[in-house]
This record gives structure tokens, C-alpha cells and sequence, in this order.
């Protein structure tokens, strides 16, 4: 059964920090990972990675895919208190109508 | 583990049948959620309990019933459906409702609807 684990569960820092938020995960026939930022009551969609080794990056966000150890990583550098959030991650597989697998998500808290 | 369960991981169905989703949660959440997730399109948010009261409804088509008897368990009882309803239903729950300062939230594995 695909599965998306994503650590840690949560995560309390100040303002100014740079945090790494990880996901990995065990699926078959892999398509495509997604992340999204949950700070209201539905996920915003921040970045979609296909391929290995290439960093995507909007603003002060990154996040790049390794496909040889099964991760992902999501980079926020120069956190704010707007970046307290939910950050989920999730699994797109050729199985099952391209249907997603989500890990648990990472609480993140940006204090000022 | 996240503490919220569904049942079951995958369902298929026919456009005639009835079937019902569950979701569990044995975290002393007070709000409930069910969410849409469809091929290649972002994250609907369906439904939302607090202490067991519907406060939200997305223009969620009736074919879609939600109940939610306690604050430990939301069902989507679903019949007469689309093939366009296919799709991954997640539920998820909250200690309060999602807000400016509460975005502690726990999702579930999720259920797999195919409709044929």
C-alpha cells in the first residue's frame, strides 16, 4: 500500500529562521509529488516535482525531489509569522486514476 | 499514524448504488471536515462539522449527505453518483475550527471512490 510519511510532526521557531521540512515515501508506479500550505480550511498548492534534482523555488520557498532515496524536501528560508501553516505533502501514482496519497502533515509555527 | 481513520481505502461503485464513507477520531477534536481530492485539480474542501452542528457546505451537490452523530465520527453517505465523482475523499479533524490562529489539523488516509 503507497505511503507518505512526513516529518516532523511539528515545528516551533522564530522569525528570521530557515526550516527543512521533509516527506518520504514508499509508492508504486510514482507519478508526481505535491506540496500544499493548509492555513485556512483547504490547502493552497505550492510546488509539483516530477523529476530529481531540480530545485523549485517561489520566493523564500524551495523544494526539490529525490527520486534514487524516495524524498522530498520543502525549504522556507527568512520564516515569517505568515508562514505558520499546515504543510502537507502528497503522492500523485499512475495506479488508481492518478489518485494522491497525503502524508500527515508538518504543523509549523512561526513565532515573532 | 494520525489518529484519523476511514473506512473503506477503496470503494467502487455503481451509479445506482447507496454507499456510505466513515471517518473516526479518537483525538477529542471538536471540528470534522470532509475534503475532495480529484485527479489534477486542488483540494475541495466539502464539508465542515463543529461539535457535531454542520457549519459549512460548499455547494456540495445533495447525492453527497453528510452526518455526524458525535464528535468522534463523520459519514458522507453518498448515492446516486457521477462517474465525475471519482475521486479521494479525505476527512480530516481539528481540535477547533481551522482559523487566523488554529491550523492544527490531522488527515486521514483517505478513501478511493471510483464510480463505474
Amino acid at each position: 500500500e503507497d505511503k507518505v510519511v512526513q516529518s516532523p510532526l511539528s515545528l516551533v521557531v522564530h522569525e528570521g529562521d530557515t526550516v527543512t521540512l521533509n516527506c518520504s515515501y514508499e509508492v508504486t508506479n510514482f507519478r508526481s509529488l505535491l506540496w500544499y500550505k493548509q492555513e485556512k480550511k483547504a490547502p493552497t498548492f505550492l510546488f509539483m516535482l516530477t523529476s530529481s534534482g531540480i530545485e523549485k523555488k517561489s520566493g523564500r520557498l524551495s523544494s526539490i525531489l529525490d527520486k534514487k532515496e524516495l524524498f522530498s524536501i520543502l525549504n522556507i528560508t527568512a520564516t515569517q509569522t505568515g508562514d505558520s501553516a499546515i504543510y502537507l505533502c502528497a503522492v500523485e501514482s499512475y495506479n488508481a486514476g492518478n489518485m494522491l496519497t497525503f502524508g500527515g502533515g508538518t504543523r509549523l509555527m512561526v513565532k515573532p | 499514524e494520525t489518529g484519523v481513520t476511514q473506512t473503506p481505502r477503496h470503494l467502487v461503485m455503481g451509479m445506482t448504488n447507496k454507499k456510505s464513507l466513515k471517518c473516526e477520531q479518537h483525538l477529542g477534536h471538536n471540528a470534522m471536515y470532509w475534503y475532495k481530492q480529484s485527479a489534477k485539480k486542488p483540494l475541495e474542501l466539502m464539508f465542515v462539522y463543529n461539535f457535531k452542528e454542520q457549519t459549512e457546505n460548499n455547494s456540495v451537490p445533495s447525492r453527497f449527505s453528510p452526518e455526524c452523530p458525535n464528535s468522534s465520527h463523520l459519514f458522507l453517505h453518498l448515492h446516486t453518483l457521477q462517474p465525475e465523482d471519482s475521486a479521494l475523499y479525505l476527512c480530516a479533524s481539528s481540535p477547533q475550527l481551522l482559523g487566523a490562529d488554529q491550523y492544527e489539523q490531522y488527515f486521514g488516509p483517505g478513501t478511493r471512490l471510483t464510480v463505474t
